[in-house]
């Protein structure tokens, strides 16, 4: 399994303004992915991040406004910018091991 | 065509029940499978993995994969309140690749 510590766990914040997600995982991993989980929605793969690249967006998600860091192997953040309340949404990062992929405990953002 | 698909419920049930859960998918190249359950305001916890077609059992919890018909179940025996969550079904052709995930069941036990 894997330990994965997301913060901030919800937040509440005005359209326009950008928020980062920060995820560190308890050992070393290669890839780190980040989700979105819209209401009624199936998990939506937003970006993966690989340490010491560029990470790599999925169909309709683009780094100007997903913005991913991955400064070691164990850390990722994602900002979500310029935020309209169609961001708002459960956002998860997850790490995959042999046995699954496993999830932070996720970020409930709402933009008003 | 959805890469997979889950009947969303909600599905109500009284405690002690059997539970089944099922979703199909398209992609004949998955072989991993994975059932998660998912409580309100937190992040999925992975409750079953399973490699190819045939059965894994873990305490109360049944995963099938036939993957003939490209189709997978949870069973939940003796069903509890606090099995009450979300349940998803997630499936990847690689453990290095993309997971696809259903939509989710939700499911709620009464006492």
């Amino acid at each position: 399994s894997a330990v994965i510590s997301q913060k901030p766990s919800r937040d509440i914040c005005q359209r326009g303004t950008s928020l980062t997600i920060q995820c560190q995982v308890d050992s070393q991993v290669t890839m780190m992915f980040w989700y979105r989980q819209q209401p009624g929605q199936s998990l939506t793969l937003i970006a993966t991040a690989n340490q010491g690249s560029e990470a790599t967006y999925e169909s309709g998600f683009v780094i100007d406004k997903f913005p991913i860091s991955r400064p070691n192997l164990t850390f990722s953040t994602l900002t979500v910018s310029n935020m309209s309340p169609e961001d708002s949404s459960i956002y998860l990062c997850s790490v995959v091991r042999y046995e699954g992929a496993f999830f932070g405990q996720g970020t409930r953002l709402t933009v008003v | 065509q959805k890469e997979v698909e889950q009947d969303p419920g909600p599905l109500s049930v009284p405690e002690g029940a059997i539970v089944s859960l099922n979703c199909t998918y398209s992609n004949s190249a998955f072989q991993y499978f994975m059932w998660y359950r998912q409580y309100s305001r937190k992040g999925p916890e992975l409750l079953m993995y399973t490699y190819s077609s045939g059965n894994k059992e873990d305490g109360r919890f049944t995963a099938q994969v036939d993957k003939s018909s490209k189709y997978i179940s949870l069973f939940i025996r003796d069903s509890q309140p606090s099995d009450s969550a979300t349940y998803l079904c997630a499936m990847s052709a690689n453990t290095g690749n993309q997971f696809y995930f259903g939509t989710g069941t939700s499911l709620t036990v009464i006492p």
